[in-house]
């Protein structure tokens, strides 16, 4: 069954601090990673994408990271914002199939 | 703001009554998604388009459900006789084409509450 696993559900940090929220996933054939913020009461925001041969991805403070051979992702977070709070959803794309797989996301709250 | 817009974004409504919300994705965008998503979950997929084709329905979409893109621009999702549990938030989505790496781009969300 394909799954999409993601830790921690939550997590609360201090302003400026770092993190990182971990994915596992069994969707098999693989075509690519997504990671989503979802901000409350909104809809997810593409963060990054990765295919299977792509290890990293950065966007401005965050940075993804694929293992596609332990079949695992992170979405690292540099000098934490107030304006991170939010959740980051994992989404994984089986291989010629349009219907993505989601995960329940990860919480983050951001303490000043 | 992704381009994808949604309306209304907020619904209350009492059980049993019928309520139907409406999807604008991006003008050029083929493919039109609807999902739910409850509290503390991520987004479940409900039925997608292709154009004006609804190309799949998940087994979520009981028969209380339909949904329409009669010219493949916007798209209509109705709930008929609504129960406590179609609360939620209904997210739209939509993406270029068929492409399996083409990320599809979310709207605000319509929040349902039955009461």
């Amino acid at each position: 069954k394909n799954q999409v696993e993601q830790s921690p559900q939550s997590l609360i940090i201090l302003e400026g601090k770092n993190c990182t929220l971990q994915c596992n996933y069994t969707v098999s054939p693989f075509s690519n990673l997504r990671w989503y913020k979802q901000d409350t009461g909104r809809g997810p925001v593409s963060l990054t994408i990765m295919t299977f041969s792509e290890n990293t991805k950065s966007n401005g403070r965050y940075t993804a990271t694929l293992d596609a051979d332990t079949k695992q992702s992170s979405l690292h977070i540099t000098a934490s914002q107030l304006s991170d709070s939010a959740s980051y959803i994992c989404v994984v794309s089986p291989n010629r199939d349009d219907k993505i797989i989601f995960g329940k996301g990860t919480r983050l709250h951001i303490l000043p | 703001d992704t381009g994808v817009s949604q309306d209304p974004r907020h619904k209350i409504t009492k059980r049993g009554q019928n309520v139907t919300f409406r999807c604008d994705p991006i003008s050029e965008h083929n493919r039109l998604y609807w999902y739910r998503q409850t509290l503390g979950q991520g987004p479940e997929f409900l039925t997608y388009f292709q154009n004006e084709a609804q190309l799949e329905k998940s087994r979520l979409l009981s028969d209380r459900f339909s949904a329409e893109r009669p010219k493949g621009s916007f798209s209509t999702l109705e709930i008929q006789r609504t129960e406590q549990g179609d609360s939620a938030m209904y997210l739209c989505a939509s993406s270029p084409s068929a492409r399996d790496q083409e990320t599809q781009y979310f709207g605000p969300g319509t929040r349902l509450l039955v009461l």
